[in-house]
């Protein structure tokens, strides 16, 4: 089945630093999101980037879809970035379901 | 930036008891999912729904999951008999009229702990 990898598992980072968070994935797609999930647990989307490259705010992220990988760059982090990010996937099949990846744990110390 | 409704945050169930959650999806939002996430991050897909109809679910769901998206009213996912696998934060969501590019927006979710 259709498989979502995302890399690093867990990243650290100093206030003002900047993170790349990667994701791979198995077989092109259709929508591909990127969301953050606070320790409390509430998803957040973040982007809706199937391909190319799109900005919000301090994020951008860049999807290279014949390569099947997207990535999400934060800069100059803040400590309330701290928490998952989560890279999902829709493959257009009955209902568009979305199949997650494991995600990324950012902690931003001050 | 999401407007889904999730109740109750918390559920605390002891094996074989029923365990409810509800689910208010962004208004105009004709597709609703539930997902569950266990503690390792994983996600699994449970059940979606466009406007009342199923449009897929997955075999546990069917086998051990009351579900339904009634017309003006909440939607809905009951597990018939608790167990402690079951403990996981269930997660609805809801995405609009865009087709397969549409995006997908989240409820806080419901935290189940089953004893």
């Amino acid at each position: 089945g259709q498989q979502v990898q995302q890399s690093p598992a867990s990243l650290v980072l100093q206030e003002g630093e900047n993170a790349e968070l990667q994701c791979n994935f198995s077989s092109t797609a259709t929508q591909l999101q990127w969301f953050y999930q606070s320790p409390g647990g509430s998803l957040v989307s973040l982007l809706s980037n199937p391909s190319g490259t799109k900005h919000t705010g301090r994020l951008t992220s860049t999807t290279v879809t014949k390569e099947r990988r997207s990535s999400l760059h934060i800069s100059s982090s803040q400590t309330t970035d701290s928490g998952t990010y989560l890279c999902a996937l829709n493959y257009g099949s009955s209902g568009n379901k979305l199949i997650f990846g494991i995600g990324t744990l950012l902690s931003v110390k001050p | 930036n999401s407007k889904v409704i999730q109740t109750p945050r918390y559920l605390v169930k002891g094996q074989g008891q029923k365990a409810k959650m509800r689910c208010i999806p962004e208004k105009g939002h004709p597709v609703v999912f539930w997902y569950q996430q266990n503690k390792n991050n994983e996600f699994k897909f449970l059940i979606n729904f466009q406007n009342q109809e199923v449009l897929q679910q997955i075999d546990m769901t069917e086998k051990r999951f009351s579900a339904e998206c009634p017309s003006n009213s909440p939607c809905s996912l009951e597990i018939q008999s608790s167990e402690a696998g079951d403990s996981a934060l269930y997660l609805c969501a809801s995405r609009g009229t865009g087709g397969n590019y549409a995006e997908q927006f989240f409820g806080p979710g419901t935290r189940l702990t089953v004893l």
